[in-house]
């Protein structure tokens, strides 16, 4: 009955390197969400997904990011040429969807960029 | 806007009894979540909210006025465990099921 998982758990990265975080959602969860959280902030949403298809990318920054959920395997979420600004946990969360559409989040990626 | 305020920090004594507040001003309610989250781990569901009143869950109970946007966590027979942070949530409409958070309330349960 495993959780949601996401690997790595912890990333280091340069600046102008790119950043691949992997999220495996809950068995029998389609939708999957990515939040950012930086150091004594609350948690900021990005995007939420579904299997193949974007469905809000309202928080998602307009350059650099993107995300992807395609039909085998695991949800992504990239980040192109890293800046120090990205350093955050980034956490994936999935649900089963509505009508409650609780999510449950994974133990997140640390991103570090150097 | 979407605009949550928790206390940033509290304190209680081991087997005492601590109310979490949560306000909340967004363009829409479909329901309100708390979390807990212990440093350095994943937020944990603690309970769910979209009716007015109070949801009891062993010594976790979570209390909602929709008229008033305003919740609050009640915790019973605090445990040395219960030290972490909580984070109220805010699904703004039915249609977008993303979470707003406020930035949580880390609650210190001190001997």
């Amino acid at each position: 009955n495993a959780g949601v998982m996401q690997n790595p758990r912890h990333l280091v990265r340069r600046r102008g390197q790119e950043a691949r975080l992997r999220c495996s959602p809950m068995k029998g969860h389609s939708h999957v969400y990515w939040y950012r959280q930086l150091p004594e902030e609350g948690l900021k949403f990005m995007v939420y997904l579904q299997k193949e298809n974007i469905i809000d990318e309202s928080g998602m920054p307009k350059e650099r990011f993107s995300a992807e959920f395609p039909k085998e395997g695991p949800s992504i979420l990239r980040i192109q040429q890293v800046v120090r600004g990205d350093s955050a946990a980034y956490f994936c969360a999935s649900s089963r969807g509505p009508p409650r559409n609780e999510q449950y989040f994974g133990p997140g990626t640390r991103l570090t960029v150097t | 806007g979407q605009n949550i305020d928790q206390p940033t920090e509290m304190t209680a004594t081991e087997g005492a009894i601590v109310q979490i507040n949560c306000t909340y001003q967004t363009s829409g309610f479909n329901g309100l979540f708390w979390y807990q989250q212990h440093a350095g781990e994943a937020p944990t569901f603690l309970s769910y909210n979209v009716l007015d009143g109070l949801e009891e869950k062993g010594r976790f109970s979570s209390f909602l006025s929709r008229s008033k946007g305003y919740s609050y966590l009640l915790l019973k027979e605090l445990q040395m465990k219960d030290s972490a942070s909580y984070l109220c949530a805010v699904r703004a409409t039915a249609g977008a099921n993303n979470l707003f958070f406020g930035t949580g309330t880390r609650l210190t349960v001190i001997p």
